[in-house]
């Protein structure tokens, strides 16, 4: 089945503490994206990734990373979270014109 | 830079009546478009998308949209609502005019959609 998986669905922490959210999709699909949704935002990109060892910022950058060494695989790292990145946060893979599907989703809180 | 507006935060609708949930956009050059559906606790789902050709395109679960290029939106519409249409929208854009604007797509802030017995 063609799908997207992230982990952990649900995430608390605290402040400082870092933190890694996985990302992996089964389609061969170059184009990967993390994106948080936010009351009242919609979905803001925080970064995406063209190809393997490519990536640029997106819309909300500020305090992420994110590296690409392998197709399948897209994770998004926080280094030092604070309380403003708790959000929903979603991984979304596609090829160039195609559509773009998304994953479950991760609930973050940052006390 | 690209942007999409959805004017309206909250729809409501009684079942069987037609439903439509707007969308404007703005880009510099050709604008891909799309629609998704967000389920409660659920991540965001493909309906439809606009590339080219006709302006009327067919998605998922009945729903429709149209492509109007000379007033920059893509509407959605259903021509009978369902209880189980009610849940969360979402308009989204790519502008093809920008260099590397393929990459990024802009969603829109959501419309809440309410269909109602």
């Amino acid at each position: 089945e063609a799908q997207v998986t992230q982990n952990p669905r649900y995430l608390i922490t605290v402040t400082g503490k870092k933190l890694t959210v996985t990302c992996s999709q089964n389609m061969n699909h170059e184009y990967m994206s993390w994106y948080r949704q936010d009351p009242g935002l919609g979905l803001r990109q925080i970064y995406y990734s063209m190809n393997v060892e490519v990536t640029d910022k997106g819309d909300v950058p500020e305090g992420y990373k994110v590296s690409r060494k392998e197709k399948r695989n897209f994770p998004l790292i926080l280094e030092s979270p604070s309380p403003n990145q708790t959000s929903l946060y979603f991984c979304a893979s596609r090829n160039l014109v195609d559509t773009q599907y998304f994953g479950p989703g991760t609930r973050l809180t940052v006390l | 830079a690209q942007s999409v507006a959805q004017p309206e935060d909250q729809v409501n609708v009684a079942e069987g009546n037609p439903l439509t949930v707007k969308c404007t956009y703005s880009v510099s050059g050709n604008p891909y478009l799309f629609w998704y559906v967000q389920y409660p606790n659920r991540g965001l789902q493909f309906l439809l998308k606009y590339i080219t050709g006709d302006n009327l395109v067919k998605g998922s679960y009945g729903f429709e949209a149209e492509f109007n290029k000379s007033q920059t939106s893509f509407h959605l519409k259903k021509p009978s609502a369902l209880v189980s249409d009610s849940a969360l929208y979402f308009c989204a854009v790519r502008d093809m005019g920008v260099t590397g604007g393929g990459n990024k797509l802009t969603f829109g802030t959501g419309t809440q959609l309410k269909v109602e017995l």
